[in-house]
């Protein structure tokens, strides 16, 4: 099993230009959530899905949209890139169900936004 | 909102001492305390977690102990090797909430000195 894989790894925009993010797992796990991470801020959850078609915003959604159109994957896009969005961008999923919420997180994809 | 305080954020030590990193948290509801562990330009992996319904728990030289009423957490890990170094993230979550978001701390970098 590949578990939760990113792509791409690393990117590089100018302000005002847009990308999407491919997060995938093969875990057929329900939940899923989308971080970035900043230098002394830890990890932030921007959008996460509780399951196939559903999404819903976490702590710092502004300038970010998702899908979820099937379960394996989650898109986060970016529709017009700011500098402020230049960060380590984490997925990571989790089971859902009964059991306990043990997150798997995917390699990362650094995002540079000049 | 779940808030999660992390400190020290920075702690250095030497090899074959003990490091303790201490977390606060603030909704009472909050039953489900992991801890991450994240090596330099990695993902993060969880390496010990703990429920509401326990006190403490241990895995070989990692420790965590929970103080619900005090709303405090804590990781303890002992005869530090220069492998320890990494930076650790906290986190908090409501098991039975709709989406089992994680709310991390800011993180510690631990440096275990030779």
């Amino acid at each position: 099993n590949a578990g939760v894989t990113q792509t791409p790894k690393f990117r590089v925009l100018k302000t005002g230009q847009s990308m999407t993010l491919l997060c995938a797992q093969d875990m057929n796990h329900e939940y899923m959530y989308w971080y970035r991470q900043d230098p002394g801020m830890g990890l932030r959850l921007i959008h996460y899905s509780v399951g196939e078609g559903t999404t819903a915003k976490g702590e710092v959604p502004d300038g970010y949209n998702v899908s979820r159109l099937k379960k394996q994957n989650f898109l986060l896009g970016l529709e017009s890139a700011a500098p402020s969005q230049t960060s380590v961008y984490f997925c990571a999923s989790s089971p859902g169900g009964s059991s306990y919420n043990e997150q798997f997180f995917g390699p990362g994809t650094r995002l540079t936004v000049l | 909102g779940e808030n999660v305080e992390q400190h020290p954020s920075t702690l250095s030590v030497q090899e074959g001492d003990s490091a303790v990193i201490k977390c606060t948290y603030s909704d009472s509801a909050s039953n489900y305390f992991p801890w991450y562990k994240q090596e330099l330009g990695k993902r993060p992996q969880l390496i010990i977690d703990i429920r509401s319904n326990v006190g403490e728990k241990k895995d070989q030289r990692i420790a965590v102990t929970l103080n619900k009423t005090a709303k405090h957490f804590s990781l303890h890990i002992t005869e530090t090797q220069p492998e320890d170094s990494a930076v650790y993230f906290c986190a908090a979550s409501e098991i039975e909430g709709s989406a089992r978001q994680l709310t991390f701390g800011s993180g510690t970098q631990l440096t275990v000195l030779p």
